[in-house]
């Protein structure tokens, strides 16, 4: 069975400070792991991705996210928070080598403030 | 090139009454898949159709809830005698075959579903 957990249902940061969004799973096989973005009455965007190969991925608007395999975790950073990055960020998890039904966390909102 | 469409984008309907969702898949995806958007229950996947083969239904909450999906492209999510749980958005996300790799989910833009 597989299951995200997202640190956090809300965070808030100061317009250039770091962003840092918390993820772990949980997996029996081994994972593809995905952050989605979700803007206000919008569709849900995919950020970037880890499936096989660097563990360190990097995605659209300057985020990132390693994945770390030792602690379970695939957590998303950007150095610099933007005020158009706020919006409710979406870890999901999926099985490698099958078919891609996305396993979500529970989301996380991040508000970016002046 | 167009992306995924949904149809209504919202919907309200009395307890008790069906409802059909319809997702357009972009041209040439031949998976497409259902998810729930809902405040008590997150993201959940529901239904995942990938070419002729049979669907995995194994998301889907209730015998309510059934889904089709015609000629490989248009599909419609039916909910039978709604109750006031199933108000949430419905996603449909389509990509290529996801079979033994991946291929990026592109999502529509939700149907917003309202049970009074």
């Amino acid at each position: 069975a597989q299951s995200v957990t997202q640190l956090g249902s809300h965070v808030s940061v100061s317009e250039g400070a770091l962003v840092l969004l918390r993820c772990n799973y949980s997996s029996s096989v081994p994972p593809y792991l995905f952050w989605y973005v979700q803007y206000p009455n919008q569709g849900l965007q995919l950020l970037l991705k880890y499936t096989t190969g660097a563990t360190l991925v990097k995605g659209i608007n300057g985020f990132e996210a390693e994945f770390k395999k030792s602690e379970t975790s695939f957590h998303l950073t950007k150095p610099s928070a933007h005020m158009s990055d706020a919006a409710e960020y979406f870890c999901a998890v999926s099985r490698s080598g099958g078919y891609n039904k996305l396993i979500f966390g529970a989301g996380t909102r991040l508000a970016v403030h002046p | 090139g167009a992306g995924v469409s949904q149809s209504p984008s919202n919907k309200v309907t009395e307890k008790g009454k069906d409802v059909e969702l319809r997702c357009d898949p972009i041209s040439g995806h031949t998976a497409l898949y259902w998810y729930r958007q809902s405040l008590g229950q997150g993201l959940e996947f529901l239904i995942y159709f990938q070419g002729n083969s049979a669907p995995d239904k194994s998301g889907l909450p209730s015998d309510r809830f059934s889904a089709e999906r015609t000629g490989g492209s248009v599909s419609t999510l039916t909910i039978q005698r709604t109750q006031q749980e199933d108000s949430a958005v419905y996603l449909c996300a389509s990509s290529l075959p996801g079979v033994g790799s991946y291929n990026e989910q592109f999502f529509g833009p939700g149907t917003r579903l309202t049970v009074l």
